[in-house]
């Protein structure tokens, strides 16, 4: 396993569009983390698993945004009517309970 | 959201200086750990240390971390150029999410 890959590793979408990302992550790892990252910023958490069970999801995520995580292997999160804010990048993580988290490289959207 | 909060927003150095970056947090966490970015690209862990550890060591890097005060610092012991990156302090609270700070960025001048 080379760790947590992330793909599309770019998106170029028209404002309205739906999008979707996908996420592979260490295949031991019971956690799984979406974030979003915007220039200068540090990451956003998003949502994240445990195992399939999505624990949590922020409460600054729109009803736009929806993540699965079907049997416990790889997520996906689709953005539906994307809008300009909604350019950034995205990024997957995994990790063990209570370890250290694995990035992938991200996914970098933008909303035209 | 976002937990933590690292000092200085932005720091430069000299090649061989020491660089020491701090985090505060506001609520209870199992673990803090650090990441460093490089521009452009994911995040790779750096160390991880625990809510009942005081202090940790990796080659240059040294962590403190003191929950009384909610803060950890991170020092990087004789830069190089190569340490020129964003470092980010992420809180692991009791749900166990992952929460982190705005960075620190740092440029090593060679």
């Amino acid at each position: 396993d080379t760790g947590v890959s992330q793909d599309p590793r770019h998106k170029i979408t028209k404002r309205g569009q739906n999008v979707t990302f996908r996420c592979d992550p260490i295949s031991e790892h019971n956690r799984l983390y979406w974030y979003r990252q915007t220039l200068g910023q540090g990451p956003e958490f998003l949502t994240y698993f445990q195992n399939e069970a999505q624990l949590e999801k922020s409460r600054l995520l729109s009803d736009r945004f929806s993540a699965e995580r079907p049997k416990g292997s790889f997520s996906t999160l689709e953005i539906q009517r994307t809008e300009q804010g909604d350019s950034a990048m995205y990024l997957c993580a995994s990790s063990w309970s209570g370890a250290e988290a694995f990035f992938g490289q991200g996914t970098r959207l933008t909303v035209v | 959201s976002q937990q933590g909060e690292e000092d200085p927003q932005a720091l430069s150095i000299q090649e061989g200086e020491n660089a020491t970056m701090n985090c505060s947090y506001k609520t209870s966490i199992n673990n803090l750990q650090w990441y460093r970015q490089n521009s452009g690209r994911g995040l790779v862990h750096l160390i991880l240390i625990r809510s009942n550890e005081r202090e940790k060591h990796s080659g240059r890097l040294r962590v403190t971390l003191d929950t009384s005060k909610k803060s950890s610092s991170l020092l990087i012991t004789a830069s190089r150029a190569a340490d020129t990156a964003s470092y980010f302090c992420a809180t692991a609270e009791e749900a166990n999410n992952l929460f982190f700070g705005t960075g620190t960025r740092l440029t090593v001048i060679p």
